[in-house]
């Protein structure tokens, strides 16, 4: 596996599931994001993680947890969510030095019902 | 805080031809990075071309280029010889100085290009 990979690319749960996204990068970086992406809306960033310590949380209901447990994995567990939830998530890494960029896993499409 | 506003919604070109897509971005720092991101189908973002603001000389990528104009705070990319892969989602980012080690970009609403055979 190479860049960034997401699992599961789709997933389909009721309002009082619980699950988890998945982000693993392989490309030696030390920052991982999560974005949300929903429909005629610009690309929302909810968690930034460097070096496995939580450094931005923009006011993401708790309905949703991330969990960074080493540099190369990132997760997202879901519970009690809601339909307007419903959107593509997107993982990102970065290497933490000012040139670099960020690069961005496939994403995972949620569909909560 | 920083905005950044792509007035197009939707843009459409002949295969071949050229194409400009516009970017706007607000903001009271100085250092900064600006990126073109392409969305395809297949949904994984790619960078496309980046832009240091402390660097007069626009960014060139292949048949991509990109008209930075610092005071206007605009950040336009030019499409040449549009191919029919080039079609996708296409969303202009501003990053700002890195803070504890991770960056914060902030996207645009997007882009949609469409290239007619």
């Amino acid at each position: 596996e190479t860049g960034v990979t997401q699992t599961p690319r789709h997933l389909v749960m009721g309002m009082t599931n619980k699950k988890s996204l998945k982000c693993e990068q392989h490309l030696g970086h030390n920052a991982m994001y999560w974005y949300k992406q929903s429909a005629k809306k610009p690309l929302e960033l909810m968690f930034v993680y460097s070096l496995e310590e939580r450094v931005e949380n923009n006011s993401v209901p708790s309905r949703f947890s991330p969990e960074c447990p080493n540099s190369s994995h990132l997760f997202l567990h879901l519970h009690t969510l809601q339909p307007e939830d419903s959107a593509l998530y997107l993982c990102a890494s970065s290497q933490e030095t000012a040139a670099r960029t960020q690069y961005f896993g496939p994403g995972t499409r949620l569909l909560v019902l | 805080a920083q905005t950044v506003t792509q007035s197009q919604p939707e843009m459409s070109v002949q295969e071949a031809e050229t194409v400009t897509l516009s970017c706007t971005y607000d903001t009271s720092e100085s250092d900064y990075y600006l990126f073109w991101y392409k969305q395809p189908p297949s949904r994984q973002m790619i960078l496309v071309i980046r832009q240091e603001a402390y660097k007069q000389q626009n960014a060139t990528e292949n048949r991509f280029s990109v008209n930075f104009q610092k005071a206007a705070k605009s950040f336009s990319l030019k499409i040449s010889d549009s191919q029919l892969g080039d079609a996708a989602m296409y969303f202009c980012a501003y990053r700002s100085p890195i803070i504890q080690g991770a960056q914060k970009l902030v996207f645009g609403q997007g882009t949609r290009l469409t290239i007619n055979p």
